[in-house]
């Protein structure tokens, strides 16, 4: 099976500040990865999504950095603002479905 | 313009009476999902369809039942609801394993 984790539920950052948030898989076989983002009230939006040959993949503001030796996964926010506060889901591909971990909730503190 | 909506936005319902939350989308996507989704946690796939295949997670309650009449709608009929049910029910859709493009979701209360 494939188990997803994250390593902080919460993160509090300084708006303007860089964001970090990080996941973790154990199924090496794991071949695509997606960040959601979610506000309150409201569905996961897509922010960002990486195969398992690339390590790095940029969009407008984020960035995601995939690990496959250790099964690590990461979403940098860059100048944090106000309107990225929301949870944040990773999902990994497993089989035909794909595992979310817990979600860790960003705050941006003014 | 909205790709998967979902309907009604908010229900409300009680305990035991069978409530359907709907489903449609403009994508063409051939897989659709439902997940539940309880407070502060990840959501919870129910069951998805491939097309008209219809794919039951192991641990998904037998209270809780899917159609797909065509390819744009999907339903999620909760039979004899009960408190734990009460959550937000997520309907997403995709290409066969690509990204899921998720709706606003209905937000189930029990009373």
């Amino acid at each position: 099976g494939e188990s997803v984790g994250l390593h902080l539920p919460t993160l509090s950052v300084q708006e303007g500040d860089n964001s970090i948030i990080n996941c973790a898989y154990s199924n090496s076989a794991s071949d695509y990865f997606i960040w959601y983002k979610q506000e309150s009230g409201k569905g996961p939006q897509f922010i960002i999504d990486i195969r398992s040959n690339m390590d790095k993949r940029q969009g407008q503001r984020v960035t995601v950095l995939l690990n496959k030796t250790v099964k690590h996964l990461s979403l940098q926010i860059a100048a944090t603002q106000p309107g990225d506060s929301a949870v944040y889901f990773c999902a990994v591909r497993y089989g035909q479905n794909f595992v979310f971990g817990p979600g860790t909730r960003l705050s941006v503190l003014p | 313009d909205a790709m998967v909506i979902q309907n009604p936005r908010y229900q409300v319902t009680q305990f035991g009476k069978p409530v359907t939350l709907s489903c449609s989308q403009t994508l063409n996507h051939n897989v659709m999902y439902w997940y539940q989704q309880k407070s502060s946690q990840a959501p919870k796939l129910l069951f998805h369809y491939y097309d008209k295949d219809f794919n039951n997670e192991a641990d998904t309650p037998d209270n809780f039942q899917s159609r797909r009449p065509n390819t744009s709608f999907c339903f999620l009929d909760i039979r004899s609801p009960g408190l734990g049910d009460a959550a937000m029910y997520l309907c997403a859709t995709s290409k066969v394993g690509d990204t899921q493009y998720f709706g606003p979701g209905t937000r189930l209360t029990v009373l």
